[in-house]
């Protein structure tokens, strides 16, 4: 089955400053790639997706960067702010129709 | 207002002792999977089920049995609990049976087993 990786797992910041969290998978022929946020003791929820036939896609401060060759795609978010200290989950659509979720990154944006 | 729909929330219980965790969704999705968040694991798929009547084994599925009469609900059981079993879990569904839709999440049900 699919094998997704994530790092970091954890990750901290200053405010306004960017982080980046990378995930890497094993099918090929996945082709469905969407990053969820978890507040705590909150549901998971969408934040952001990308689909193979697109190489970046960008939401305000987020944006998300796909490389099929590699088999990686990563998770930008800019100027960070108080209000993204969340856990970041990637996952990935992959050819069993599941999505299989990485292991979560927890980020906390600093005062 | 659309929602997956968790019951209950939090729960604690016995080893052996058979529960059920219910959860419905108002969407129409025909996809149905539930999952156990564990720290450090993150969210890994007990068992997903494309359509009424059509059930498949996730990456852990010891333990727990699934259902899938009714399009909207999709109950998670757990005929001996144990410990191991401990656990938050979340329901999600998707629309339509592309790899490449949104899942829902229910709001959770935290389990203890003692």
């Amino acid at each position: 089955g699919e094998n997704v990786e994530q790092h970091p797992s954890t990750l901290s910041v200053q405010e306004g400053d960017s982080a980046v969290i990378k995930c890497t998978y094993s099918d090929s022929a996945s082709n469905y790639f969407p990053w969820y946020k978890q507040e705590l003791g909150k549901r998971p929820q969408l934040i952001i997706d990308i689909r193979s036939n697109v190489g970046e896609k960008k939401d305000q401060r987020i944006a998300v960067t796909l490389n099929k060759t590699a088999k990686h795609f990563s998770l930008h978010i800019t100027e960070t702010q108080p209000e993204d200290s969340a856990v970041y989950f990637c996952a990935v659509g992959g050819s069993a129709r599941q999505l299989t979720f990485g292991s979560g990154t927890q980020l906390t944006v600093l005062p | 207002e659309a929602q997956v729909t968790q019951n209950p929330r939090y729960l604690i219980t016995v080893t052996g002792k058979k529960l059920t965790v219910t959860c419905s969704q108002n969407m129409n999705h025909e996809y149905m999977s539930w999952y156990r968040q564990d720290p450090g694991l993150g969210l890994r798929q007990i068992y997903y089920s494309m359509n009424v009547e059509v059930t498949d084994k996730g990456d852990v599925p010891e333990g727990y049995k699934v259902s899938r009469k009714e399009k909207r609900n999709f109950p998670l059981i757990l005929e001996s609990p144990s410990p191991n079993q401990t656990s938050l879990y979340f329901c999600a569904s998707r629309p339509g049976r592309a790899m490449n839709t949104e899942a829902f999440f229910g709001q959770g049900t935290r389990l203890t087993v003692v």
